[in-house]
């Protein structure tokens, strides 16, 4: 079974910064490309980051380049998400969730975290 | 970047009700276009990759079409346990942006 955990999420001060981790089981981790996706409180679903396989292909949204890092350690199937500058407006709750395809990072997800919640307030 | 929207935002409808949800794109996505289902609290669930393409699992029911910039999701025939938000989100492209859902509740 496939099961995906976030950690690492809190509340944290603008400005300041946060690593969130997802530890992945259930199928062979380095078989497959990875994605952050975030929701805000009430609101819809927005893409943050992806990464292939090998760490070769990654892709961000506008809102998070230049802030967030997306990585992953594939001996410890792990996915993380290193968040610098935070801003209000990136309070949301973040999912890891597995990409549908393979290694390559394709896009949709078919498999997803339970999420862990992010506060950026002062 | 490319940008999703879909009708309509909320949809009333009865169990046995034949349900249609449009997505558009901005741009051209051929037929990268996935479909997700979500419900309070819990995690999205995917429905239909590649435009039409059901996910293992889903139910018949659950049906996805369209190619370019225009595309839908169809539920046959409403159950109770499909009153949900349902997202489309396109992969064509860097970033791969998602619709702002259409809400499905009772009538």
């Amino acid at each position: 079974e496939v099961q995906l955990v976030e950690s690492g999420g809190g509340l944290v001060q603008p400005g300041r910064s946060l690593r969130l981790s997802c530890a992945a089981s259930g199928f062979t981790f380095d078989d497959y490309a990875m994605h952050w996706v975030r929701q805000a409180p009430g609101k819809g679903l927005e893409w943050v980051s992806g990464i292939s396989w090998n760490s070769g292909s990654i892709g961000y949204a506008d809102s998070v380049k230049g802030r967030f890092t997306i990585s992953r350690d594939n001996a410890k199937n792990s996915l993380y998400l290193q968040m610098n500058s935070l801003r209000a407006e990136d309070t949301a709750l973040y999912y890891c969730a597995k990409d549908g395809e393979g290694g390559i990072l394709t896009g949709y997800c078919d498999y997803w975290g339970q999420g862990t919640l992010v506060t950026v307030s002062s | 970047d490319i940008q999703m929207t879909q009708s309509p935002s909320t949809l009333s409808a009865s169990v046995g009700d034949r349900v249609t949800i449009t997505c558009r794109a901005s741009q051209s996505i051929s037929s990268w276009l996935a479909w997700y289902q979500q419900k309070p609290g819990k995690a999205p669930k995917l429905l239909i990759y590649k435009a039409s393409s059901l996910e293992s699992g889903v139910p018949s029911r659950f049906s996805g079409s369209g190619s370019g910039t225009e595309f839908t999701l169809t539920i046959s025939s409403l159950q109770p346990d499909d009153f949900a938000t349902y997202y489309c989100q396109q992969y064509n492209s860097y970033p791969f942006t998602f619709g702002p859902g259409t809400k499905v509740d009772i009538k």
